[in-house]
């Protein structure tokens, strides 16, 4: 079955410190990988996309095809940070397939 | 540019009854997408239309359909309500067809409550 788990609903991190959202997937093929955030009050945005190898805000995110991951990282946590992400996952078919998101709070 | 707009922001329907809920992409966009979210499942892809056409389908029983316009606005209605479908429901335009290449932006969502 097509998946993607995101095993942390919440993560709490200190200001200025490292980031690392986890996500894995399961499917038999190449993905195609996204991760989108929620700010508070705002819409579900696209942060970045695997296909782009580009940072944004700080944030990377690197395929791994051997452990079926894509893994969120940030090496300075921001105050501005702190929102809900999600790990997203495109099939063959084209079909968007969402993880269930994790909170990230970034503690001063 | 404006961005995908949908109505109504807030809805509150009876078991049975059914509802129409509207997107309008932003302008240029062809692709329009609907998600499902709710806290249990988390966001579920309901259907993609692109050029009036659908080209998508998510695992969602036959009560839900939806149509797009020649203009690219789309329409999702939900027939026989049921408790379970109360949730946020999310459309997304793009401009390409959804997928790998595609950056959909999302609209505020419709809040759907059926009692």
């Amino acid at each position: 079955a097509q998946r993607v788990t995101q095993p942390e609903k919440l993560l709490s991190v200190f200001k200025g410190a490292p980031v690392e959202l986890k996500c894995n997937y399961s499917y038999s093929g190449s993905p195609e990988l996204f991760w989108y955030v929620q700010y508070s009050r705002q819409r579900l945005q696209l942060l970045l996309r695997h296909i782009s190898r580009e940072s944004i805000k700080g944030f990377t995110a690197d395929l791994n095809k051997g452990e079926t991951s894509f893994h969120l990282k940030k090496p300075f946590a921001q105050e501005e940070d702190s929102a809900m992400y999600y790990c997203a996952l495109a099939n063959r078919d084209d079909k968007i397939i969402f993880g269930k998101g994790t909170r990230l709070h970034i503690l001063p | 540019k404006a961005g995908v707009t949908q109505t109504p922001r807030y809805l509150i329907k009876t078991r049975g009854q059914q509802v129409t809920l509207s997107c309008s992409p932003i302008s240029g966009h062809r692709s329009v997408s609907w998600y499902q979210q709710t806290p249990g499942q988390g966001l579920q892809f309901l259907f993609e239309y692109f050029s009036e056409t659908q080209r998508n389908k998510g695992n969602f029983p036959g009560r839900f359909s939806g149509r797009q316009f020649s203009n690219s606005r789309s329409e999702m209605n939900v027939s026989t309500l049921e408790l379970g479908d109360s949730a946020l429901y999310l459309c997304a335009s793009s401009l390409v067809a959804a997928g790998g290449l595609a950056e959909q932006f999302f609209g505020p969502g419709t809040r759907l409550t059926v009692l």
